[in-house]
């Protein structure tokens, strides 16, 4: 796996839609994992092998990839959703992970 | 229900030494990988180490290669992380995790505390 950049901050009104990108090399022939994390919180997986959803995340979270960038999408952003996000890969093997950058998600 | 408890961690010297540890519950421990996952503070997520099911493979971030080894005890469900020559950038939170599919990780504990002085 390699670097993954994200964009530091992302501003969205509520009942908008936010969305964040993941770039990497490696993205091309690698899923890419979504957390989300809120403060003095542990990450919480949102999005699991691109674009599917974990029992219990609201339908508003979707994720998508193409090329060697992932996008994770939440729509009609609620203020609860004001967190950190982190997009994260790994080698085919699983003998090697990453984590991007992580991005802040402010609901104005 | 799936749960991680850590426990160890604390406020160490630089170039001393701390085990970690990760007591796993409800689920079949001994068929998934286990992670540990660090954040210092203010700063996103980094991958620390991995090992395999069977505690045969491990895998380590090249920050902490040579410094830190991971091991895991399938008879009590439990798996560690002991961390030597601990360097101030070391100081962070350190989460241990796992999931039901090994590229990503679906469970996580609250984090343990490690504070390395300079």
């Amino acid at each position: 796996s390699s670097k993954l950049t994200q964009p530091a901050s992302v501003s969205v009104s509520p009942g908008q839609t936010a969305r964040i990108t993941c770039s990497g090399d490696g993205l091309t022939n690698q899923f890419t994992h979504w957390y989300q994390q809120k403060p003095g919180q542990a990450p919480l997986l949102v999005i699991c092998k691109d674009n599917e959803r974990p029992s219990g995340i609201p339908e508003r979270f979707s994720g998508s990839s193409s090329g060697t960038t992932a996008t994770l999408t939440i729509s009609g952003v609620q203020a609860e959703d004001e967190a950190d996000y982190y997009c994260q890969s790994a080698d085919s093997t699983a003998t090697y992970y990453v984590f991007g950058s992580g991005t802040k998600v402010t609901v104005l | 229900e799936v749960r991680l408890l850590g426990s160890g961690g604390g406020f160490v010297q630089a170039g001393g030494s701390l085990s970690l540890s990760c007591a796993a519950s409800g689920f079949n421990f001994r068929n998934y990988v286990m992670t540990w996952v660090r954040q210092a503070p203010g700063k996103g997520l980094e991958w620390v180490s991995s090992i395999g099911g069977s505690g045969r493979t491990t895998y380590y971030a090249d920050p902490v290669k040579g410094r830190f080894t991971i091991f895991r005890d399938n008879s009590k469900n439990t798996f560690s992380l002991h961390l030597n020559g601990l360097r101030a950038e070391d100081t962070a939170l350190y989460y241990c995790a796992t999931g039901d599919f090994i590229n990503y990780f679906d469970y996580w504990d609250q984090g343990t505390q490690v504070t390395v002085s300079s």
